[in-house]
C-alpha cells in the first residue's frame, strides 16, 4: 500500500523565492497534519485538516506560511517569501477516524 | 496533554531486550500513550498505544503501572535496525488531534 506521499523530497532556494510542498496522504484518510522539524526546536505540528477543513493552525509560524487542501487526495504548504529560518523538514502525516497518524519521509528544506 | 519525561539516550546490545521508560505523573483518566519512533532521515512511525492495560503487538509491547504515572516501551529482541529515536506522547483520544513530540530517547543498538 502507498503510504503518504511527499514532493519534492529536497528543495534548495534563495530566500526570497516562493516555496511550494506537496502532499498526498493515504487514500482513504480524513485527517491531514503538516509538521515542522528542527535541530531547536524540534517535531512541532504547523496545521492539520478534517475532511479538506483546516481545524487547528496555532503552529503556523506566521503569515508567510499558507496550507492548502483543495481536495481529500492532496494538500500544499506555502512559504512566500521564504527566509532561512524556514530551513528545516516538513512532514506530512494523515490518519483515518482514531486511528494513529501515518507520516511521509519529510521534505527536506534549505534556504539559502 | 499531558508533559512526558524520557531519558535523552540509551543504549542496548543487539539480541537483548529493549526497555524505555517514560513519566507522564500529570496524565488525565482520558489520556492516551502512544509510542512513534522516527530512524534516521525518516518520518516518525508509529509503533504502540494503550490507556490503562498493557499491549503487546509484533513490534512492541506497552506496560503502563497501576497508577498510570509511568510506562515503558519494550523491544523484545533489540535488532540494529531498531535504532532510532523513540518519543512518547499523551493525548486525548477524540480531542485535539495535535501529537505533541518532546526530545524523546534516542536509543542505540549496538552489535
Amino acid at each position: 500500500d502507498a503510504g503518504v506521499i511527499q514532493s519534492p523530497r529536497h528543495e534548495v532556494t534563495e530566500m526570497g523565492q516562493e516555496v511550494t510542498l506537496r502532499c498526498k496522504p493515504i487514500s482513504g484518510h480524513d485527517y491531514l497534519f503538516w509538521y515542522r522539524q528542527t535541530m531547536m526546536r524540534g517535531l512541532e505540528l504547523l496545521i492539520y485538516f478534517n475532511n479538506n477543513v483546516p481545524i487547528d493552525d496555532s503552529g503556523m509560524p506566521e503569515d508567510r506560511f499558507s496550507a492548502k487542501m483543495p481536495n481529500a487526495s492532496f494538500s500544499t504548504l506555502k512559504i512566500q517569501p521564504s527566509e532561512p529560518r524556514d530551513s528545516a523538514v516538513y512532514f506530512c502525516a494523515s490518519k483515518v477516524g482514531n486511528q494513529p497518524q501515518h507520516f511521509g519521509d519529510g521534505t527536506r528544506l534549505s534556504i539559502l | 496533554d499531558a508533559k512526558t519525561t524520557q531519558p535523552p539516550s540509551m543504549d542496548c546490545a543487539e539480541g537483548r531486550a529493549a526497555n524505555l521508560p517514560c513519566n507522564h505523573s500529570t496524565i488525565s483518566g482520558n489520556e492516551y500513550v502512544y509510542w512513534y519512533r522516527q530512524i534516521h532521515s525518516q518520518g516518525p512511525q508509529y509503533i504502540i498505544h494503550g490507556l490503562k492495560n498493557n499491549e503487546t503487538n509484533e513490534m512492541a509491547s506497552l506496560i503502563i503501572t497501576e497508577d498510570r504515572k509511568s510506562s515503558t516501551l519494550i523491544l523484545p529482541h533489540a535488532t540494529l535496525r531498531d535504532t532510532a529515536v523513540y518519543y512518547c506522547i499523551v493525548r486525548v483520544v477524540g480531542g485535539n488531534e495535535k501529537l505533541t513530540f518532546g526530545t524523546g530517547t534516542r536509543l542505540t543498538i549496538i552489535p
